[in-house]
């Protein structure tokens, strides 16, 4: 079956500009993961969505940074006023239900590089 | 805080067997997690742990050691194809705490 799939793969703009980044998860996946990975870095966990409830978003850097997630499927994570710090990789991932003994799986991820 | 360490990059020979290793301090745990991401692309799953021991995949074996904080990866047979990075990774309730990997070189 399909696998996790993100838009747009690459996307460049300029500094103070706002970007909008799709996930469309595993269906029937509950579990909506995002990470931001940074040149060389390991994954930092950004947010995450399970179900209908409230997101942990402890791992959010700023206030610039926001996701959303609807009817349970699709999310969209939103950078605002983009700095160049920001440029990194971001990786959503979807899982079963978040439970304990679950991986997760990796869409291909959205490279944005702020100018 | 959380922290994941692994070495940054190792080096071994087609055919060898190398050994990837990481430890954890972590407020909770869950699981241990491997994962291989190639240059470029998402990361994929290898192999989990939640009890103390050895799991064995084919080639990847995957140890752990709860009280010791730590765990391995074993790559046997080692192919070109294998050159990638290796990501630890502690899952905690429900997140994810992800070392920064290691990235493997295979050379002929």
């Amino acid at each position: 079956g399909a696998g996790v799939s993100q838009s747009p793969s690459n996307k460049v703009t300029e500094k103070g500009k706002d970007v909008e980044l799709r996930c469309d998860p595993i269906s029937g996946h509950t579990a909506l993961y995002w990470y931001r990975q940074s040149l060389g870095q390991g994954l930092e966990f950004l947010i995450y969505f399970q179900g209908n409830s409230a997101p942990d978003k402890s791992g959010l850097p700023s206030d610039r940074f926001s996701a959303e997630r609807t009817g349970g499927s699709v999310s969209t994570l939103t950078i605002q006023r983009t700095q160049q710090e920001d440029s990194a990789v971001y990786l959503c991932a979807s899982s079963t239900s978040g439970g304990a003994l679950e991986t997760q799986y990796f869409g291909p991820g959205t490279r944005l590089l702020v100018l | 805080g959380q922290n994941i360490d692994q070495p940054t990059e190792m080096t071994a020979t087609e055919g060898a067997i190398v050994q990837i290793n990481c430890t954890y301090q972590t407020s909770g745990f869950n699981g241990l997690f491997w994962y291989q991401q190639h240059a470029g692309e998402a990361p994929t799953f290898l192999s989990y742990n939640v009890l103390d021991g050895l799991e064995e995949k084919g080639r990847f074996s995957s140890f752990l050691s709860r009280s010791k904080g730590y765990s391995y990866l074993l790559l046997k047979e080692l192919q070109m194809k294998d050159s990638a990075s290796y990501l630890c990774a502690v899952k905690n309730f429900n997140k994810f705490y992800f070392g920064s990997g290691t990235k493997l070189n295979v050379k002929p």
